[in-house]
């Protein structure tokens, strides 16, 4: 099916460690959103690309980089992982110009020991 | 700065009876605002969007929300419950950049429980 997938979609990490959570959407979209989930918090933006080559921060960057590898490929990297940043984590795709909404992937669940 | 503030986080309601959840905005122009829903294990799905176009917005599954710009609400609604809709949802409001779906600033969610 179409749409946007995340891998992986569970991970345990160590303080300390680093990771880089996947996503690829093949909808042939241009701009794509990393977000991450908190209780009580709602959806935080990280970082978005609106096209490849291009990546722009959003509320909640620190502690985060990323790749738009492709036009498909959008990826998010945790360096040096922090217990704070245990979270559900979503990508997300938008064909820009379009009257579509986002489009979500289901999310990577991390934690940070 | 645009913002929304959904009042409860938790909501139960018996199967059949009405669904309200509350949604205030924030916004310096004239908003785009939207309902996700989330149900469990899954990303958000779009509900519903608000686009000037007309005061009531009729969304999926049922679900309906009307701008009130004077009281700065997005509340929505269900006339009658089904245990399908046990989920998390979400107001968000944007900026109106490309059709206002970049860019989205959302709630603090409000989880909605289904008493059979």
């Amino acid at each position: 099916n179409a749409g946007v997938t995340q891998t992986p979609k569970f991970q345990v990490l160590k303080t300390g460690q680093s990771m880089t959570l996947q996503c690829a959407q093949d909808m042939n979209h241009n701009s794509m959103y990393w977000y991450r989930q908190d209780p009580g918090m709602g959806l935080r933006l990280i970082y978005y690309s609106a096209s490849e080559g291009t990546t722009d921060k959003g509320e909640v960057p620190n502690g985060y980089n990323v790749s738009r590898l492709n036009k498909r490929e959008f990826s998010l990297r945790l360096e040096s992982a922090a217990p704070s940043q245990t979270s559900v984590y979503f990508c997300a795709s938008l064909d820009r110009g379009s009257n579509q909404p986002q489009h979500f992937g289901d999310g990577t669940r991390l934690s940070i020991l | 700065a645009q913002s929304v503030t959904q009042l409860g986080s938790h909501v139960s309601v018996s199967e059949g009876a009405l669904v309200l959840l509350r949604c205030n905005y924030s916004s310096s122009v004239p908003p785009y605002l939207f309902w996700y829903v989330q149900y469990p294990n899954q990303g958000l799905q779009l509900l519903l969007k608000y686009t000037s176009a007309a005061t009531l917005v009729k969304g999926i599954n049922g679900f309906e929300a009307e701008f009130k710009k004077s009281e700065t609400s997005f509340h929505l609604t269900k006339p009658s419950a089904h245990m399908s809709d046990a989920a998390e949802y979400f107001c968000a409001v944007s900026d109106g950049s490309n059709f206002g779906n970049e860019k989205l600033t959302f709630g603090t969610g409000t989880r909605l429980t289904i008493i059979p």
